[in-house]
């Protein structure tokens, strides 16, 4: 049973606009959410995260979205460029510790 | 050398073979993670150690052997494996529990593990 989803596959969105990405979850209990981004043969690198006391975080070009109440979390990449193509991967903790349950990921291309 | 490290970065092994995976942390991090990603699957968990101890073994067949001699660095013994052991091995370290549930993993570049 997957408790983390990512129901895109993949997302094809045109340079300098935005890149939606949806996560949900089914555990009440995961309090704290991250994305991670992944280029091909490397490791995931830290995007950004949010606690479950809030409801919005942004970084830069990058916000993340928590709903609660849905159990839905989203990231926005606005403008994206061609440098952001690659996989992303939510993640959520706080069911069992510092364990990570990962999301199957959503491959975004930013076309020039 | 910064952030999460790991050795070899490619590594193909005979199924009678004896190999070690090596990981190094430089972020001062309490917990260290193996993880394993096979093609169009999520990441999965394979172990947690935090303050060096095994605090998590996600059902992981003995012939992947764990080792965490400090809290800077993780190895993982391989021996026997199977073709199906082929993937991406993932390395990742974080505060750990004193991070108050907003722990956050940092990971290496992988290895890319082929088994012949």
């Amino acid at each position: 049973d997957q408790q983390v989803k990512q129901n895109s596959p993949s997302l094809s969105v045109q340079e300098g606009r935005i890149s939606i990405l949806n996560c949900d979850y089914t555990n009440s209990m995961f309090d704290y959410f991250l994305w991670y981004k992944k280029y091909p043969a490397e490791g995931p690198t830290f995007l950004i995260s949010i606690s479950s006391i809030k409801d919005k975080n942004e970084d830069g070009r990058f916000t993340v979205f928590l709903n609660k109440s849905a159990k839905h979390l989203s990231l926005h990449i606005v403008p994206s460029q061609p440098g952001d193509s690659a996989v992303y991967f939510c993640a959520a903790s706080g069911a069992a510790g510092n364990k990570l349950t990962f999301g199957g990921g959503t491959r975004v291309l930013v076309k020039p | 050398e910064t952030g999460v490290t790991q050795t070899p970065r490619h590594l193909v092994m005979g199924m009678t073979n004896k190999k070690s995976l090596k990981c190094e942390q430089h972020l001062g991090h309490n917990a260290m993670y193996w993880y394993k990603q096979s093609a169009k699957k999520p990441l999965e968990l394979m172990f947690v150690y935090n303050f060096k101890e095994q605090t998590e073994n996600n059902s992981v067949p003995s012939r992947f052997s764990p080792e965490c001699p400090n809290s800077s660095h993780l190895f993982l013994h391989l021996h026997t494996l199977q073709p199906e052991d082929s993937a991406l091995y993932l390395c990742a370290s974080s505060l750990g529990p004193s991070a108050h549930n907003q722990d956050t993993q940092y990971f290496g570049p992988g290895t890319r593990l082929t088994v012949l």
